[in-house]
């Protein structure tokens, strides 16, 4: 079962982009790394998902090195409206895996005016 | 927004009340999950469905029971609830089992 480490919270101003990096040092071959976004009193939202290398959409980037035994979620050109919790969620997916995709405690990013 | 609604949004209840949480998915999604989050607690698995069929049960008491008549409803049955059961109660569904997964807005339970 790979456990993910996160900051606990991270601070951040209008227009900076803002990486957010997760340490899933026993992350086994067949795991994808998956991130998600929740606001006060909502369900999370999905927000990227990779395997290796450099995933991209029109919301965030996610970095994998090499060894995938971390990822960094990029958030370009923060808003205000971007305050909200991150989750990083590492798991096998196609294998059963859904009951290993552990929410932990998430980074809560500020964003400051 | 959301393609995945619950209701109520709000709930109180003593301890001895049964109520009973509904959540639809309007995806066509095949999966479907319950998920619980506590105060300052990270989210919690309770349930999963696959195509109807429950496929996961995390340890969660017998006073939860959930429910799933069909691929696009998913309900929580509640009975002799406790206090520390108060919580956000998040329903979430998705294609297949594992991939990304979209989520309601929740039900904030109260018991008291």
């Amino acid at each position: 079962l790979a456990k993910t480490t996160q900051p606990i919270s991270m601070d951040s101003y209008e227009g900076q982009e803002v990486n957010i990096t997760c340490s899933h040092n026993n992350i086994a071959t067949n795991d994808y790394i998956t991130w998600y976004q929740q606001f006060p009193s909502q369900g999370p939202r999905f927000i990227i998902q990779g395997y290796k290398t450099k995933v991209t959409n029109e919301v965030a980037s996610l970095f994998i090195p090499a060894d995938r035994k971390s990822s960094t979620l990029s958030l370009p050109r923060v808003s205000l409206s971007d305050t909200a919790v991150y989750y990083c969620l590492v798991g096998d997916l196609f294998s059963g895996g859904y009951n290993k995709l552990i929410f932990g405690a998430g980074t809560r990013l500020a964003v400051h005016p | 927004e959301t393609g995945v609604t619950q209701t109520p949004r709000h709930l109180v209840m003593g301890m001895t009340n049964k109520k009973s949480l509904k959540c639809e998915q309007h995806l066509g999604h095949n999966a479907m999950y319950w998920y619980k989050q506590s105060a300052k607690k990270p989210l919690e698995l309770m349930f999963v469905y696959n195509f109807k069929e429950q496929t996961e049960n995390n340890s969660v008491p017998s006073r939860f029971s959930p429910e799933c008549p069909n691929s696009s409803h998913l309900f929580l049955h509640l009975h002799t609830l406790q206090p520390e059961d108060s919580a956000l109660y998040l329903c979430a569904s998705s294609q297949d089992l594992g991939v990304e997964q979209y989520f309601g807005p929740g039900t904030r339970l109260t018991v008291t």
